[in-house]
């Protein structure tokens, strides 16, 4: 069965610095991969996602994600925050065409906190 | 805004009570799918129609059934309302298969 695992649940970053989230997924065919973030109060927003070819993804907002299928991670970063990117973000898989392509399934989350 | 509407926003209801949940995908988006997002179960896949039909099931339970209607807009239906219902249920639209999925604002229901 596919998993998706976020190790941290909480991670504080000063304003300026660069913010790494984890990502690590459990699939046995090729996932469609996936970082949703979820301000307060806010429905989810799709920053980037993954299907095939280039594995540095760019996303919007100065996302970046990088897949590496040798250690089935897919880990989130942004060189330089800011307080508005304080929010909790997902990493979702989905199976493709052979698993209705929208059925996601989320990690836990990762709850950023945005400190001066 | 991402073009899906949800209704209502809140809602509060007792045990055992049954409420209907409303989404309206964005235009020409065909698929909806309905997620359940709680403190202890987190963001689970409830179900996913494609232009009126069902196409997935997650973990939905007996108790809850959805539909999608001509006009695409779609409904999920809670019954015998339980305390552990109480979350925030989204709504997500997509046009096909490699497009973004689109999540409503989410309705937040509270079961007492």
């Amino acid at each position: 069965a596919q998993s998706v695992t976020q190790p941290d649940i909480h991670i504080t970053v000063s304003e300026g610095a660069s913010l790494e989230l984890r990502c690590n997924y459990s699939y046995g065919a090729t996932p469609y991969l996936f970082w949703y973030v979820q301000s307060p109060g806010q429905g989810l927003q799709l920053l980037l996602k993954y299907f095939s070819g280039d594995t540095l993804v760019q996303g919007i907002k100065g996302f970046e994600a990088e897949f590496k299928r040798s250690q089935s991670s897919f880990n989130l970063r942004k060189p330089s925050v800011h307080w508005s990117d304080a929010a909790e973000y997902f990493c979702a898989v989905s199976g493709g065409p052979t698993d209705s392509w929208g059925k996601l399934q989320f990690g836990a989350g990762t709850q950023v906190v945005v400190t001066p | 805004d991402s073009g899906v509407t949800q209704t209502p926003k809140h809602l509060i209801t007792a045990t055992g009570q049954r409420v209907t949940l409303r989404c309206s995908p964005r235009s020409g988006d065909l698929s909806v799918y309905w997620y359940q997002q709680s403190l202890d179960q987190g963001l689970q896949f409830l179900i996913h129609y494609y232009n009126g039909e069902e196409r997935a099931k997650g973990n939905i339970l007996e108790r809850f059934s959805a539909q999608q209607f001509p006009d695409l807009h779609s409904e999920l239906n809670l019954s015998s309302l339980e305390l552990g219902d109480s979350a925030l249920y989204f709504c997500a639209s997509q046009a096909s298969g490699l497009d973004t999925q689109y999540f409503g604002p989410g309705t937040r229901l509270t079961v007492l």
